[in-house]
């Protein structure tokens, strides 16, 4: 059991765009800033956004990230072949005094 | 740029001690940033195992607490995780990341894959 909830999968035509949510609580989402991931079958895991809404150098534009109260929401628009991954919400959490990670979401393009 | 290689044993007994390291390459590990270990079972999602500073601050996992220990080398810039007393549970791709104060784990290891097997 994830601290950090997401959908267990999401899908979408190529072109559209999709979201993925990220809840938490106040200690974790709600206190601190939140990081995305992809990861690709077979790789490791990428960082595609820092503290809620940026992109790191090399990260499309197609990607986006937002937060509000202890929810946080990654969007993906023009969606692509090769935008089929496994995503996961990650943030530090002030009560267990740790990291923590969401259980994944994966994105599958119609 | 900075680049992390995990190295160490891909196979570990019940009840022993698995033991890994990170190199960094590119830069130097007394930088401002908190060197951390994930792991990932097969076919299951990430796990954040824990973290140390280049002063040796650490903070670690309250699952994984009790039988974790992460240890830095400054002198061969590569930073180290020992999980003791490991079950078949602890079965995971191993990987080793770059993290900032507000876990911004970036650029990732490789990844190294530890099974827990007689």
């Amino acid at each position: 059991q994830s601290v950090l909830t997401q959908p267990p999968s999401v899908s979408a035509a190529p072109g559209q765009r999709v979201t993925i949510s990220c809840s938490g609580s106040r200690s974790n989402i709600g206190e601190n800033y939140v990081s995305w991931y992809q990861q690709l079958p077979g790789a490791a895991p990428k960082l595609l956004i820092h503290e809620n809404n940026k992109r790191p150098s090399g990260i499309s534009d197609r990607f986006s990230g937002s937060k509000s109260g202890t929810s946080a929401t990654l969007g993906i628009t023009g969606l692509q072949a090769g935008d089929e991954a496994d995503y996961y919400c990650g943030t530090w959490d002030g009560s267990l005094y740790g990291g923590v990670f969401g259980g994944g979401t994966k994105l599958t393009v119609l | 740029q900075v680049q992390l290689q995990e190295s160490g044993p891909g196979l570990v007994k019940p009840s022993g001690t698995l033991s890994l390291t990170c190199g960094v390459s590119g830069g130097s590990i007394s930088s401002t940033s908190w060197w951390t270990w994930v792991r990932q079972p097969p076919g299951k999602g990430l796990e954040w195992i824990g973290e140390i500073y280049h002063d040796g601050s650490t903070n670690y996992n309250p699952s994984l607490k009790s039988r974790v220990t992460i240890s830095i080398d400054k002198s061969k810039n590569q930073f180290s995780l020992k999980l003791t007393s490991v079950t078949a549970a602890d079965t995971a791709l191993y990987y080793c990341a770059r993290g900032s104060i507000t876990m911004i784990l970036l650029p990732w290891g490789q990844g190294t894959l530890v099974t827990v097997s007689s």
